[in-house]
């Protein structure tokens, strides 16, 4: 079955800095891959995702980047802002069937 | 648009009693449903997935008999924790994708439970 990796575990970064968390999944199968941010005590939001036909995706400050043939994607984040602090979740699936998640990177953004 | 609650936020309950955990979709209809369970500082484990009018199917080592899943409208679905243990205590959050977000999964804010 699929497993995602996820790193780093926690990153700090200053106000302004950019962030960058990086995933790996094993399955070439997985076509569809969403990124979440998750606040304390609440659920997941989606904030980006990419499919496999695209490379690259940007939203404002967000972008996300894939790379099918290593099986690697990531999560960019600029300018980055004390809200931006919460736990962030990159999952894989095949056609939004049986999501798989990474163990998640605790973002610490500090003012 | 895409917003999925959850009901009850948090719900503590004696050991073997059952607890049902409501799942709506308010804006959307949802024709997929799906639980997952969190524990503290971990990751979303999927527990089950049900589409309306149809049984769930559960992931590996999840027991059905336990974990109660109905899914019976296109904007509800339920969850129904049976003869709850301590060892059931978690986070519980269930996620929705509508007939037109073909990949897209849109998470409800959880349901704490916590079993004495």
């Amino acid at each position: 079955g699929e497993n995602v990796e996820q790193h780093p575990s926690t990153l700090s970064v200053q106000e302004g800095d950019s962030a960058v968390i990086k995933c790996t999944y094993s399955d070439s199968a997985s076509n569809y891959f969403p990124w979440y941010k998750q606040e304390l005590g609440k659920g997941p939001q989606l904030i980006i995702d990419i499919r496999s036909n695209v490379g690259e995706k940007k939203d404002q400050r967000i972008a996300v980047t894939l790379n099918k043939t290593a099986k690697h994607f990531s999560l960019h984040i600029t300018e980055t802002q004390p809200e931006d602090s919460a736990v962030y979740f990159c999952a894989a699936s095949v056609y939004g069937q049986n999501f798989v998640f990474g163990p998640g990177t605790r973002l610490s953004v500090l003012p | 648009g895409a917003v999925v609650s959850q009901h009850p936020s948090w719900v503590i309950c004696k050991s073997g009693t059952s607890v049902k955990i409501e799942c709506r979709s308010l804006d959307f209809q949802a024709t997929t449903m799906f639980w997952y369970r969190q524990f503290p500082k971990q990751s979303l484990m999927l527990m089950a997935t049900s589409n309306e009018g149809s049984k769930a199917t559960y992931e590996q080592g999840v027991e059905k008999d336990k974990f109660l899943i109905n899914h019976a409208s296109l904007t509800l679905s339920t969850l129904t924790v049976t003869s709850a243990h301590p060892e059931d205590s978690s986070f519980y959050i269930c996620s929705a994708r509508g007939r037109d977000s073909s990949y897209e999964q849109y998470f409800g804010p959880g349901t704490r439970l916590t079993v004495t």
